[in-house]
């Protein structure tokens, strides 16, 4: 296992509310990154945290946010939820934002807005 | 932006036959990384490619990286039912994220 847990694993959400997704990140790594991967597709970014800063956005709108404590641990915050919203939501941590670093995922946490 | 394209979408072999999935760029690449998603899992990373034309391999694995650095390619050799799932391809774009290609989905027929 990558040591990069999630929760909660499932969760099913009224369309109009708001979720919290929480991540926890391997031991020792600043850079956590969350993914929605819709299904059938590829994760698609949504933001990177940086030693508690956000220093890189995808093409999502600001009903996503999120937040980087300084454990490292993460939370990513979805309001306004719509049905488009189901999916599963990943996050993974870097030690680092060098190019030759590779991204260790957890298990995601399955989506689904009705 | 950047994007990143995979052939084919599905690929369905029989136990035994080889498998490969192409990974294509319209710029250059500045690295690619491969992952192995699981049904139901996560992506797993698997390797890294940096250096033009360079070739790693990993068991029945054989990954490239082009010479012009604008694709790659995953070969497995033998496929076994355990590499059942979708492999995703993804350029490290600079301090930020992971931009993914859809994935091949591979299916093995015992």
């Amino acid at each position: 296992e990558t040591g990069v847990t999630q929760s909660p694993t499932h969760l099913i959400k009224t369309r109009g509310q708001q979720v919290t997704l929480r991540c926890s990140s391997q031991s020792g790594h600043n850079t956590v990154s969350w993914y929605q991967q819709a299904l059938g597709q590829g994760p698609q970014f949504i933001f990177q945290y940086y030693r508690e800063e956000e220093n890189g956005r995808g093409n999502f709108p600001p009903r996503f946010s999120g937040l980087q404590f300084p454990n490292y641990s993460s939370e990513l915050n979805v309001n306004a939820l719509e049905l488009d919203d189901s999916a599963l939501y990943l996050c993974a941590s870097s030690p680092g934002t060098a190019m030759n670093t590779e991204a260790f995922f957890g298990q995601g946490t399955r989506l689904t807005v009705v | 932006g950047q994007q990143v394209m995979q052939i084919p979408q599905y690929q369905h072999v029989q136990e035994g036959e080889d498998f490969t999935t192409y990974c294509n760029s319209s710029t250059t690449l500045s690295n690619i990384q491969w992952y192995k998603q699981r049904p139901g899992g996560h992506p797993v990373f698997l390797i890294q490619l940096v250096k033009s034309g360079e070739v790693k391999k990993q068991k029945r694995l054989t990954f490239q990286f082009g010479e012009a650095k604008k694709n790659s390619s995953l070969h497995i050799t033998a496929t076994q039912t355990t590499d059942v799932g979708t492999y995703f391809c993804a350029e490290r774009v600079y301090g930020q994220n992971f931009v993914f290609g859809p994935g091949t989905r591979l299916s093995v027929l015992p």
